[in-house]
């Protein structure tokens, strides 16, 4: 079975210091994506960032980077800077690139103190 | 507006009644898909749709969860003879095919009492 663990229930930081959010997956297949998804209180989920495996670089949006190890299967999310919009449930997802939908963990929950 | 729009955004039945949800994509989206998002836990693939087509559907779509897509344009997502255990919030994401993202939807709360 395909599956995304995420460790970390919940995670606080101060405004404006970094925090790293963990991610490990398991699959059977060379060829993958995977995602970091947000979801803040009673809103919708968008997409916070995307990494082919098939790339060795990490993907960065500004100030969201990920450390990819593939060999590891581990994705996690780096955000710099935090902000309080930042605060919300982080899922990470992995997805075949086929028929098949994401598979997401179980979320953590980021709190930004200020 | 030309995001994922799903109607109703929450729904309270009672054990036993048929519910239905409503999910209209991005336009010209022709991949769709619906999960099922419980407290506390990550959402999980139910259905998938290409256009028209059902392609793909999880062990968690029982014989009373049916989903359709006439046209390849707005979907719904029938459950029968609801049951507590239904009770989630009920997402849907479109995308434009190949290795696209998927955009969510608002989701549809259902409660059943």
């Amino acid at each position: 079975a395909q599956t995304v663990t995420q460790s970390q229930p919940e995670m606080s930081v101060q405004e404006a210091e970094t925090v790293t959010l963990s991610c490990t997956y398991d699959t059977s297949e060379s060829d993958y994506y995977l995602f970091w998804y947000k979801q803040p209180p009673s809103r919708q989920m968008i997409l916070v960032i995307r990494q082919e495996a098939y790339k060795q670089q990490n993907a960065t949006e500004n100030r969201f980077s990920v450390n990819f190890q593939k060999a590891a299967k581990s994705f996690s999310l780096k955000i710099s800077d935090s902000q309080l919009g930042d605060a919300a449930m982080y899922f990470c997802a992995r997805w075949g690139g086929g028929a098949d939908g994401l598979t997401f963990g179980k979320g953590t929950h980021l709190i930004i103190q200020p | 507006d030309t995001g994922v729009s799903q109607n109703p955004r929450h729904k309270i039945t009672k054990r036993g009644q048929n519910v239905t949800f409503r999910c209209d994509p991005i336009s010209e989206h022709n991949r769709l898909y619906w999960y099922r998002q419980t407290l506390g836990q990550g959402p999980e693939f139910l259905t998938y749709f290409q256009n028209e087509a059902q392609l793909e559907k999880s062990r968690l779509l029982s014989d009373r969860f049916s989903a359709e897509r006439p046209k390849g344009s707005f979907s719904t997502l029938e459950i029968q003879r609801t049951e507590q255990g239904d009770s989630a919030m009920y997402l849907c994401a479109s995308s434009p095919g190949g290795v696209s993202e998927q955009y969510f939807g608002p989701g549809t709360r259902l409660t059943v009492t």
